[in-house]
């Protein structure tokens, strides 16, 4: 039973590097997401996917581009990093029914430095 | 617009009561959680409100009135282990986020 699996777990990256922070699930979840948490603060939306070729922008999209190609993944690309993208990164699945109860998986995160 | 707030610290005694607040707004809504989340850790699911009123999960119970947009965790019996944040989410809008808060950093005392 893996459910989330999230890689790699740490990342240092020099400014303008590109990188693929891989995420995928094994419970045929519908919706995928990423999050980034910088200290002191929540988790914020990057970008979310309802389903297989489905993407949308969260509340903070630039500097990433996601595509979700199958069901099981859901990867996040940072295209020219930036030290502002140092951050923990996490991804998330869940089922997209809100009616019989809906949990949310986390992947154990990812931790990016950009220098 | 969307929009959650929670108080961003709070510190409570050993053997206590606490409870933690949440607001939001948004135009769609179709559930609250709440997550506890340990310093370098995944948050971990408390728990889930679709319905108004209180439910219970041992030590811990979360409350939702939907037309009032707030929630609010209760965490009883308080025990040093739950010294952690507590992160308030809703699920919903026209677009199926799911929107976390800030959360609230808990420090439970001796």
């Amino acid at each position: 039973n893996a459910g989330v699996t999230q890689t790699p777990k740490f990342q240092v990256l020099k400014t303008g590097q590109s990188m693929t922070l891989q995420c995928a699930q094994d419970m045929n979840h519908e919706y995928m997401s990423w999050y980034r948490q910088d200290p002191g603060m929540g988790l914020r939306l990057i970008h979310y996917s309802v389903g297989a070729g489905i993407t949308d922008q969260g509340e903070v999209p630039n500097g990433y581009n996601v595509s979700r190609s199958t069901t099981e993944d859901f990867p996040l690309r940072l295209l020219s990093a930036a030290p502002s993208q140092t951050s923990v990164y996490f991804c998330a699945s869940s089922t997209l029914d809100s009616v019989s109860g809906n949990t949310i998986y986390f992947g154990e995160g990812s931790w990016l430095t950009v220098v | 617009g969307q929009n959650i707030d929670q108080p961003t610290e709070m510190t409570a005694t050993e053997g206590a009561i606490v409870q933690i607040n949440c607001t939001y707004q948004t135009s769609g809504f179709n559930g609250l959680f709440w997550y506890q989340q340990h310093a370098g850790e995944a948050p971990t699911f408390l728990s889930y409100n679709v319905l108004d009123g209180l439910e219970e999960k041992g030590r811990f119970s979360s409350f939702l009135s939907r037309s009032k947009g707030y929630s609010y965790l209760l965490l009883k019996e308080l025990q040093m282990k739950d010294s952690a944040s507590y992160l308030c989410a809703f699920y919903g809008g026209a677009t199926n986020k799911l929107i976390f808060g800030t959360g609230t950093l808990l420090a439970v005392q001796p």
